[in-house]
């Protein structure tokens, strides 16, 4: 499968523990970005990498939150010390640079549950 | 800040209706517009873009026009099918960050 790769498709953790969700960009695509969505709600930009750089994290809250794009493996979002609100599918996308008009690319989302 | 504005779902049409999904944005600039798909459970589909005024983009027989003068993509489909039941999302690209701008997205229904 060339597309874009996340993992797990669901992950259930309890308040207070810690959530690492996965993306493998397709093939070719140096470009990561990740958003947030609530339920019944449109798509909310949080972080834009390229490999080993972050470019853009103003959507992201700045405690608990963090993502790294390492020059080798998958772009990680960690969310430490989870609460209920952090529940939500996560969905990374790629592309292959950085204009405007190249359109990103979408995985299947991680569906964060928290207990 | 850039935003998109969509019709608020849901909308239920019959088997071959006529199709018109509402899109406006703010930006500054010239951003590209795209509307993405959703089915249950998975990811966002890109549908369709258009990336300068006056383009039409197209696709599995939707269609969407860039119009710069009333800042509008609505989306259309002549006759839409019940496997056309997913949630649509307009969305823009101002290459200020590189980041998506999403509307909320509506929700079509399609009875057979």
């Amino acid at each position: 499968n060339a597309g874009v790769m996340q993992n797990p498709r669901h992950l259930v953790r309890r308040r207070g523990q810690e959530a690492r969700l996965r993306c493998s960009p397709m093939k070719g695509h140096s470009h990561v970005y990740w958003y947030r969505q609530l339920p019944e709600e449109g798509l909310k930009f949080m972080v834009y990498l390229q490999k080993e750089n972050i470019i853009d994290e103003s959507g992201m809250p700045k405690e608990r939150f963090s993502a790294e794009f390492p020059k080798e493996g998958p772009s990680i979002l960690r969310i430490q010390q989870v609460v209920r609100g952090d529940s939500a599918a996560y969905f990374c996308a790629s592309s292959p640079g950085q204009r405007s008009n190249q359109p990103q690319h979408f995985g299947d989302g991680t569906r964060l549950s928290i207990l | 800040g850039d935003s998109v504005t969509q019709m608020e779902g849901p909308v239920t049409l019959s088997e071959e209706a006529f199709l018109t999904i509402n899109c406006t944005y703010t930006a500054t600039g010239y951003p590209s517009l795209f509307w993405y798909v959703q089915y249950p459970g998975e990811g966002l589909q890109l549908l369709l873009k258009a990336t300068k005024a006056d383009d039409k983009g197209s696709n599995k027989g939707f269609e969407a026009t860039y119009r710069k003068e009333t800042t509008s993509f609505h989306l259309e489909k002549g006759s839409v099918q019940v496997s056309d039941s997913a949630v649509y999302f307009c969305a823009l690209n101002n290459n200020a960050g590189n980041m998506l701008t999403f509307g909320g997205g509506t929700r079509l229904m399609v009875k057979p």
